[in-house]
């Protein structure tokens, strides 16, 4: 069926070092991609998106890297800091329906 | 994000009893969603609503009911809850046009 998963539950980064978050997905017909952060005791945040017809969006330190042959989806941080400690999602979605579907999340850990 | 609150944070009832989660939002969103979350696993939506006379049952709604009372009011209820709806229920937001939702603090939810 249609689903949205993660390769790693658990990341553990070394201050300053550079962070990468792997998602897969297994509807082609997802368009719409979206990370989302989530600190201990808050709602998730939005990060960044990405739609189907970019391979590559960057933001303020974070990039998003969308490969629709193999149909991944990560997502990189750089220089990470203890503030990037929480634990992440992606979604996604097809642009008519508007309902997102949710991977099952990986924690990150900053080492100081 | 403080434009989207929920209400009670925190809850703890019994088996049997009816309770009802709010939320509100200043966002002027027409979409407004119910997400349950459980341990280790990703957001799971329960009800959404695109305008105010419009309901739509998502992947996991039996057990819950949900009243859109205006743009700004979105209430989840647990007619007779039971211990397995213990759950973190987070709302969300959409403007129409946009896929990005804005999530609320959260509500916890105990049923004993």
């Amino acid at each position: 069926g249609e689903s949205v998963g993660l390769h790693l539950p658990t990341l553990s980064v070394q201050e300053g070092d550079n962070s990468i978050i792997n998602c897969a997905y297994s509807n082609s017909a997802s368009d719409y991609f979206i990370w989302y952060k989530q600190e201990s005791g808050k709602g998730p945040q939005f990060i960044i998106d990405i739609r189907s017809n970019m391979d590559k969006r960057q933001g303020q330190r974070v990039t998003v890297l969308l490969n629709k042959t193999v149909k991944h989806l990560s997502l990189q941080i750089a220089a990470t800091q203890p503030g990037d400690s929480a634990v992440y999602f992606c979604a996604e979605s097809k642009a008519a329906g508007n309902k997102l579907t949710f991977g099952g999340g990986t924690r990150v850990l900053v080492k100081p | 994000d403080a434009d989207v609150t929920q209400t009670p944070r925190n809850r703890i009832t019994k088996t049997g009893k009816r309770i009802m989660l709010e939320c509100s939002q200043t966002k002027g969103h027409d979409r407004m969603y119910w997400y349950r979350q459980d341990p280790g696993l990703g957001l799971r939506l329960i009800y959404y609503s695109f305008d105010v006379k419009d309901i739509n049952k998502g992947e996991i709604s039996d057990g819950y009911s949900v009243s859109r009372q205006a743009q700004a009011k979105f209430s989840l209820s647990l007619e007779s809850a039971i211990p397995n709806q213990t759950a973190l229920y987070f709302c969300a937001t959409s403007v129409d046009w946009d896929e990005t939702q804005y999530f609320g603090p959260g509500t916890r939810l105990l049923v004993l």
